[in-house]
């Protein structure tokens, strides 16, 4: 089973450059987030999204966007990325959340 | 003040050793309880749900006392494996809040 796929797992943007992550799961999951961590904060949570065609924002939406066109795929869009953004995002799906392997954003 | 603290750590114990974690959370209407348990800034992993009549796994003994909004969890004859960062997780209204984590260390 894969479980919750996130790609790309690093990524290197230079500022005001916009990127997506991808995210998809494969266990029917209705429940999807995304997260990010800096050392010494723990994991906030960016958005999430209680099914198709419905997201709402967490503790840190700003800069960022989401969409959940299908159940399986929750992408994660940075419109124009700032040195702030730089940290490990991570993807997860259902209750309890079941984890992507991140992806390590570094924002020069 | 964040909604859920723990004890940021590190916790350096020898093998064989029990240790115990603790978590307070600040919002009465928090739903569901979790320890999870993140290696080197690898994914977090599902450790184990927290119930208020108190819930063992092998080593493992969590328990919730919600009229003190207090979270726990055991581990008996710590292992070398045990070392890792574990997060104290509540669920309240469709979002889970994670608490900055407790660093242990297991050694020889």
């Amino acid at each position: 089973n894969a479980g919750v796929t996130q790609t790309p797992k690093f990524q290197v943007l230079k500022t005001g450059q916009s990127m997506t992550l991808q995210c998809a799961q494969d266990m029917n999951h209705e429940y999807m987030s995304w997260y990010r961590q800096d050392p010494g904060m723990g994991l906030r949570l960016i958005h999430y999204s209680v099914g198709a065609g419905i997201t709402d924002q967490g503790e840190v939406p700003n800069g960022y966007n989401v969409s959940r066109s299908t159940t399986e795929d929750f992408p994660l869009r940075l419109l124009s990325a700032a040195p702030s953004q730089t940290s490990v995002y991570f993807c997860a799906s259902g209750q309890p959340q079941h984890f992507g392997d991140g992806t390590r954003l570094s924002i020069l | 003040r964040k909604e859920v603290e723990q004890d940021p750590g590190p916790f350096n114990v020898p093998e064989g050793a029990t240790v115990a974690f603790n978590c307070t959370y600040s919002n009465s209407a928090s739903q569901s309880f979790f320890w999870y348990r993140q290696d080197c800034r690898k994914e977090p992993k599902l450790l184990m749900s927290v119930y208020s009549s108190g819930n063992e796994d092998g080593r493992f003994t969590a328990q919730l006392n919600r009229a003190s909004q207090y979270i726990s969890l055991l581990i008996r004859d710590s292992k070398l494996s045990d070392s890792a960062t574990y997060l104290c997780v509540v669920f309240r209204k469709g979002k889970l809040i994670f608490g900055q984590g407790t660093e242990l260390s297991v050694k020889p």
